[in-house]
């Protein structure tokens, strides 16, 4: 069965930290990871990771694969309270479209 | 359009009721998806849409009912829900069956559902 497990579960930090969240999986037919945020409802899409090593950035947050160690990461630094959330890994497997997410991170930022 | 749009946004019915929800997208996207999530759960993917045709079916009851009428449109109707269904459901759609890198699956704000 696929697995995707995140770390920590939940994570309360000051603002202006940098924090590191974890993802490993293992998944049959591997094709993707991808991150997201989620506040509220709608989770938002972050990043697409497809081949392992190639760091992906977009203003604060980043994110890397590792495709032989079956793990990624996503780091935002300086964080802010608007980046308070649960944030979910997910991964894609080839063939079926089937996104199998983690139990997600929340993340608290304390002002 | 970059948006998934559900309806209602929330919804209240009773064990007996029949009920739809409804998931519209005007991207041109032609795979769309279900998705169940409890309360400080992940989401659960429950159908999968490929050009209209019904792709996967994760083993989900018959009381859950999908339909995809045309490929911007999407509709759930249920029929004889018991309370543990109550959730939010999310839909999601990408091009074609693999998501773009730089879009992901783009997933509408959700259906809160309450059985009672």
């Amino acid at each position: 069965e696929d697995k995707v497990v995140q770390s920590p579960l939940s994570l309360v930090v000051h603002e202006g930290d940098t924090v590191t969240l974890n993802c490993s999986y293992e998944v049959t037919n591997f094709r993707s990871l991808l991150w997201y945020k989620q506040e509220k409802k709608a989770p938002t899409f972050l990043f697409m990771l497809t081949s392992s090593g190639i760091e992906k950035k977009s203003g604060r947050l980043s994110s890397i694969l590792d495709k032989k160690e079956l793990f990624s990461i996503l780091n935002i630094t300086a964080t802010q309270t608007g980046d308070s959330a649960v944030y979910l890994c997910a991964a894609l497997n080839f063939g079926n479209e089937k996104l199998t997410f983690g139990t997600g991170t929340r993340l608290t930022i304390i002002p | 359009d970059t948006e998934v749009t559900q309806t209602p946004k929330h919804l209240v019915m009773g064990m007996t009721n029949k009920k739809s929800l409804k998931c519209e997208q005007h991207m041109g996207h032609r795979a769309m998806y279900w998705y169940k999530q409890k309360a400080k759960k992940p989401p659960e993917l429950m159908f999968v849409y490929s050009y209209e045709k019904l792709s996967i079916n994760e083993s989900v009851p018959s009381r859950f009912s999908p339909e995809c009428p045309n490929s911007s449109l999407l509709n759930l109707h249920l029929h004889a829900l018991q309370p543990e269904d109550s959730a939010l459901y999310l839909c999601a759609s990408s091009q074609g069956g693999t998501p773009s890198p730089n879009y992901g699956y783009t997933f509408g704000s959700g259906t809160r559902l309450t059985v009672v």
